[in-house]
């Protein structure tokens, strides 16, 4: 099956500092890639969806610039968090898919728990 | 506003038994169905995805659609303890640029 990886798994900074989280597809290409957020013991929220070489398209109520989306190959996007704080911390999982009628299965990844102190 | 509806739960099945995930999707342009299997403090793994109507078997599981009703199912037999976790369902709607509409997920526990 397709395969997923994200790093960090976990991460632990300061308020205000600024996270960096990396989402790779390892045997495919990924045209498309999600990134979600999952609050203990709640649904995953879409945050964001990103296509290679274009901006991203950011759900209702997500601050792009707080939550910036890079996707800069067909292998790769890039969460960043800038200016962290508590209320930020949460599971980010990103998901990518190859896209097309049949083909557009969404593989997770394993997801990174960010705590914000 | 395109909804996924599952029952929350808990399903509490005895080992051995078939659990039986049921979903239902508001968006009659829905195109593909999932399910996922999320154990607590992981992120969601595919079990199955189903196009067409009727049923599509891997292993234990069948996954089972009805757009005329507009249904999913999901079934396990030979339920084990190890298939405790949250069932997501996910539908994908023609023109959602690939975007995923989930349900809040069933909660199941398989009782040895």
């Amino acid at each position: 099956g397709a395969v997923v990886s994200q790093h960090p798994s976990r991460v632990i900074c300061k308020s205000g500092t600024s996270v960096k989280i990396e989402c790779r597809s390892l045997d495919f290409q990924a045209t498309t890639m999600f990134w979600y957020r999952q609050f203990p013991k709640q649904s995953l929220m879409l945050m964001a969806t990103s296509n290679e070489g274009s901006k991203a398209t950011y759900e209702q109520g997500v601050e792009k610039d707080k939550f910036l989306i890079n996707h800069a190959s067909l292998t790769l996007s890039t969460l960043t968090v800038t200016s962290a704080h508590p209320e930020d911390s949460s599971f980010y999982i990103c998901s990518a898919s190859s896209g097309g009628i049949s083909t557009d299965t969404q593989y997770f990844g394993p997801g990174t728990r960010l705590t914000v102190l | 506003q395109k909804e996924v509806e599952q029952n929350s739960g808990p399903l509490s099945v005895p080992e051995g038994a078939i659990a039986s995930l049921n979903c239902t999707y508001s968006d009659r342009g829905s195109q593909s169905f999932f399910w996922y299997r999320q154990y607590s403090g992981k992120s969601p793994e595919l079990i199955m995805f189903i196009y067409s109507n009727g049923d599509k078997e891997d292993g234990r599981f069948t996954a089972q659609l009805n757009k005329a009703s507009q249904y999913v199912s999901l079934l396990i037999r030979d339920s084990q303890p190890s298939d405790s976790a949250t069932y997501l369902c996910a539908v994908n709607a023609q023109g959602s640029n690939y975007k995923l509409t989930f349900g809040k997920g069933t909660l199941l526990t398989v009782n040895p």
